[in-house]
């Protein structure tokens, strides 16, 4: 079946411009995550959605970031202003399960990575 | 908060050496401990994982046995293979948080035939 899908692929962005990110979910899965991945460095946590509610956006770095998931499916993360320090691949997962099967796996998407100029 | 701290790379071997891959953790509570694996121009693929102290996960000849004891969760291969190649990583969940992955920052591993 289709895994997690992200577009687009690449973008390049000049610095202070709005970029949007897409993020196709497993179909049926409940929770969905972003994550940031700097050059040489594990992923961190941006946010977390459980079908519409976002019910942690704690690893958001800034109020330019805003991610949202309207229908509970497909998902959405916004940069205004972009500066360079934004430059990163940014990973899109889902799993199937609620909140509290924390065991449960995340499937991850290819990502987008995001220069910034 | 919680955190995860893995063997420094880049890793090269032989085909057919032996690897390990370290990984400690710091966590509040129980965590679950998962390896991921990231071949090039691919996304992050789950390789195993374990829930609970004791617990060995296993997974393409690959294996990790979480240690409460030692705080660690370390990878392992009896043997690897060219195809091995790709950037490791580390991850816990459900310590502080119960949901979000924290990740180390990965190894990387080089198999020459």
């Amino acid at each position: 079946g289709a895994g997690v899908s992200q577009s687009p692929r690449y973008k390049v962005a000049k610095r202070g411009q709005d970029v949007a990110l897409r993020c196709d979910p497993i179909s049926g899965h409940v929770s969905l995550f972003w994550y940031q991945q700097a050059l040489g460095q594990g992923p961190e946590f941006l946010t977390y959605f459980q079908n519409e509610a976002q019910l942690d956006k704690s690893g958001l770095p800034s109020d330019r970031f805003f991610a949202e998931r309207p229908e509970g499916s497909v998902s959405t993360l916004k940069i205004q202003r972009t500066q360079q320090e934004d430059s990163a691949v940014y990973l899109c997962a889902s799993s199937l399960s609620l909140q509290g099967a924390f065991a449960d796996t995340q499937y991850f998407g290819p990502g987008t990575r995001l220069t910034v100029l | 908060g919680d955190s995860v701290t893995q063997m420094e790379g880049p890793v090269t071997l032989s085909e057919e050496a032996f690897l390990t891959i370290n990984c400690t953790y710091t966590a509040t509570g129980y965590p679950s401990l998962f390896w991921y694996v990231q071949y090039p121009g691919e996304g992050l693929q789950l390789l195993l994982k374990a829930t609970k102290a004791d617990d060995k996960g296993s997974n393409k000849g690959f294996e990790a046995t979480y240690r409460k004891e030692t705080t660690s969760f370390h990878l392992e291969k009896g043997s690897v293979q060219v195809s091995d190649s790709a950037v490791y990583f580390c991850a816990l969940s459900g310590g502080g948080s119960n949901y979000k992955l924290t990740f180390g920052k990965g190894t990387l591993l080089t198999v020459n035939p």
